[in-house]
């Protein structure tokens, strides 16, 4: 079964920490897993994408990880601000073309 | 191009309705997605497009769901007899087939069912 976890599930730091998301995934046999952000009521914004063949993906603050063989990935984010409060969303695409999201982890930055 | 679009924003209908959501995606692109989200929760799949050929459906698209991609541009969801339940944010995402494409989501249609 293709299953997407996301730990936590809630997060609430102090504007300026550094901080990472976890996501896990029950199989290996992957393209891709992206990360994308998702504010209350909107649609869902990419953030960073890692092809299966690939280690890790930065973008301004945002660096992401993968391991495939573990089933898992990281979005690390340096420097928080309150602007990032948001749900992160994982999202794998197995080979079978099939996109799976996990239950997302809701983050709070405060000022 | 100004990305994934989706129409309705919002839709409330009583009880037994049927519904239609319209997802247009970025042009260039052959697959297509269609998710359920309610609240709290991640992206439940429903169904995907590579051109017009439907290739997977969940179980959670049950009978008085289905969806079509004519001609392999824009897409419709349609929900016969709607139910409290089918009340959720329809999400639809687009890419270009292959590995190393992301998938862009437009901003939703949120169904209220009364």
């Amino acid at each position: 079964k293709q299953e997407v976890t996301q730990i936590p599930a809630a997060l609430s730091v102090p504007e300026g920490e550094n901080l990472v998301l976890n996501c896990s995934f029950t199989d290996s046999a992957i393209y891709n897993l992206q990360w994308f952000r998702q504010d209350p009521g909107k649609g869902l914004t990419s953030l960073l994408l890692i092809q299966s063949s690939q280690r890790e993906q930065t973008s301004g603050r945002l660096n992401a990880s993968l391991d495939k063989s573990s089933g898992r990935s990281t979005l690390y984010i340096a420097a928080s601000q309150p602007g990032d409060s948001a749900t992160y969303l994982c999202a794998v695409l197995y080979n079978n073309n099939d996109m799976r999201f996990g239950a997302g982890t809701r983050l709070t930055v405060k000022p | 191009d100004t990305g994934v679009s989706q129409n309705p924003r919002h839709k409330i209908t009583k009880r037994g309705q049927n519904v239609t959501f319209r997802c247009d995606p970025i042009s260039e692109h052959n697959r297509l997605y269609w998710y359920r989200q309610t609240l709290g929760q991640g992206p439940e799949f429903l169904t995907y497009f590579q051109n017009e050929a439907q290739l997977e459906k969940s179980r959670l698209l049950s009978d008085r769901f289905s969806a079509e991609r004519p001609k392999g541009s824009f897409s419709t969801l349609e929900i016969q007899r709607t139910e409290q339940g089918d009340s959720a944010m329809y999400l639809c995402a687009s890419s270009l087939y292959g590995s190393n494409t992301e998938a862009f989501f437009g901003q939703g249609t949120r169904l209220t069912v009364v």
